[in-house]
């Protein structure tokens, strides 16, 4: 059974525009959640990491949110670009050692449209 | 530079042929891992390595078997492929399995 569930599938946004993507997980236990961004036919690059029971990062235009009593995050890409098409992947880890397993997301797919 | 680097990136192989992917990292991770992605479907961890010659099964290592002898270096082998064996292989590596991992760009398996 599907342990992280990503919305939508797939978005198609107008460069500029902001727009947010989310995460559903069922992991037990939460250590942390990643977001990814992986390009077509390339690797995955690590965009946040959140960590506390209630988080809140940003990097840049990309900021996130998790809430690990409704066990949801949320990114959010502000003034898109075109170089924001790409697959983003939510990544949960369910300890922060190599005993921990990493439990992915299917990713949103964004395409940025001029 | 910290990466992590695949070898090769593309390749097309016969059913019931042998299959060598390479992976090699230059930060001394001890923790490696092989990942397989699949359309619709999230990273499935293959094997996972702890340091060299300490390796245990990830959630799908039927088909699949894998060599660590050196820190840097983590191959994942095929023996006599099959067709649904055909993904993208991703190798990934982590300090101590810290919750930053990097990831390698992919090998793309082709099985006919």
């Amino acid at each position: 059974k599907t342990q992280v569930e990503q919305s939508p599938q797939s978005l198609v946004v107008r460069q500029g525009e902001n727009c947010v993507l989310q995460c559903n997980y069922s992991v037990t236990p939460d250590n942390h959640l990643r977001w990814f961004k992986q390009d077509t036919g390339k690797g995955l690059v690590s965009l946040t990491v959140l960590v506390d029971q209630k988080d809140k990062t940003s990097n840049g235009r990309y900021s996130a949110t998790l809430d690990k009593d409704a066990k949801h995050s949320t990114l959010h890409i502000t003034a898109t670009l075109l170089d924001d098409t790409a697959t983003y992947i939510c990544v949960v880890g369910d300890r922060g050692s190599a005993l921990g397993r990493l439990h992915f997301g299917a990713g949103t797919q964004l395409i940025v449209i001029p | 530079d910290m990466k992590v680097t695949q070898m090769p990136r593309y390749l097309i192989k016969r059913m019931g042929e042998n299959v060598l992917l390479e992976c090699g990292q230059d930060m001394s991770h001890e923790t490696m891992y092989w990942y397989r992605q699949d359309p619709g479907l999230g990273l499935q961890l293959i094997y996972i390595s702890y340091d060299v010659d300490s390796n245990s099964e990830g959630d799908i290592p039927k088909g699949y078997r894998v060599s660590r002898k050196k820190r840097e270096h983590f191959s994942l082998i095929l023996d006599s492929a099959k067709t649904n064996q055909t993904s993208v292989y991703f190798c990934a590596s982590s300090l101590r399995g810290d919750t930053e991992v990097f990831f390698g760009k992919g090998t793309r398996l082709t099985v006919v």
